[in-house]
């Protein structure tokens, strides 16, 4: 079977950076992403990783370990719009489902 | 593009009555996705279909629920015989193939069963 597991809460102050940590278990591992949501929104895409590094997409960065089964997201110089939800998500290579992480809660203080 | 529609928005229904949900993708997408989402957790994979063809369904989902894409534009979900449980945000995704992952959601529906 699938699972992620990353922390349901994190609070950082603006301007700062913060890392959401995410590891994973699946059968068949197919490109890490990771989506954020604002509260009443639709999950947005953020980032992608289909092979370990880093990738950079503005304030936005994304890691990936395929040896450790991890990768997080770091957010920098973080506004107060960066208050949401950041959900990881795996692609199941077997039958192409995409499985969701819970989320983490994203505070930012003032 | 005019992104991900779904309808309705909002939902309030008995407990034991049936509900159907519309998505329409946007347009040239060829694979659309069922999800269901509850408070403080993540979208929980539904069903997907590629063009018309159903490709996958989750265990998870009982025999109340159905889902078409008829014409492989617009997809349908009815929940039969709804209960409490169902109420939940009901979210749709299209995408090109799945090129980096990347799935475009709608708004959602909104579905409380009372």
């Amino acid at each position: 079977g699938q699972s992620l597991e990353q922390p349901s809460e994190v609070t950082a102050v603006e301007g700062a950076i913060v890392q959401i940590n995410c590891t994973y278990q699946t059968s068949g591992f197919y490109g890490l992403s990771w989506y954020q949501q604002h509260d009443g929104g639709a999950p947005t895409f953020l980032s992608y990783n289909g092979l370990d590094g880093l990738e950079e997409t503005g304030r936005f960065s994304s890691f990936l370990s395929r040896s450790d089964s991890y990768g997080y997201l770091l957010l920098q110089e973080l506004q107060m719009k960066d208050s949401a939800s950041y959900f990881c998500a795996v692609r199941d290579r077997r039958d192409d489902k995409i499985i969701f992480g819970k989320g983490t809660r994203l505070h930012i203080l003032p | 593009d005019t992104g991900v529609s779904q309808n309705p928005r909002h939902k309030i229904t008995k407990r034991g009555q049936n509900v159907t949900f519309r998505c329409d993708p946007i347009s040239e997408h060829n694979r659309l996705y069922w999800y269901r989402q509850t408070l403080g957790q993540g979208p929980e994979f539904l069903t997907y279909f590629q063009n018309e063809a159903q490709l996958e369904k989750s265990r998870l989902l009982s025999d109340r629920f159905s889902a078409e894409r008829p014409k492989g534009s617009f997809s349908t979900l009815e929940i039969q015989r709804t209960e409490q449980g169902d109420s939940a945000m009901y979210l749709c995704a299209s995408s090109l193939g799945l090129a980096k992952n990347i799935q475009y959601f709608g708004a959602g529906t909104r579905l409380s069963v009372l």
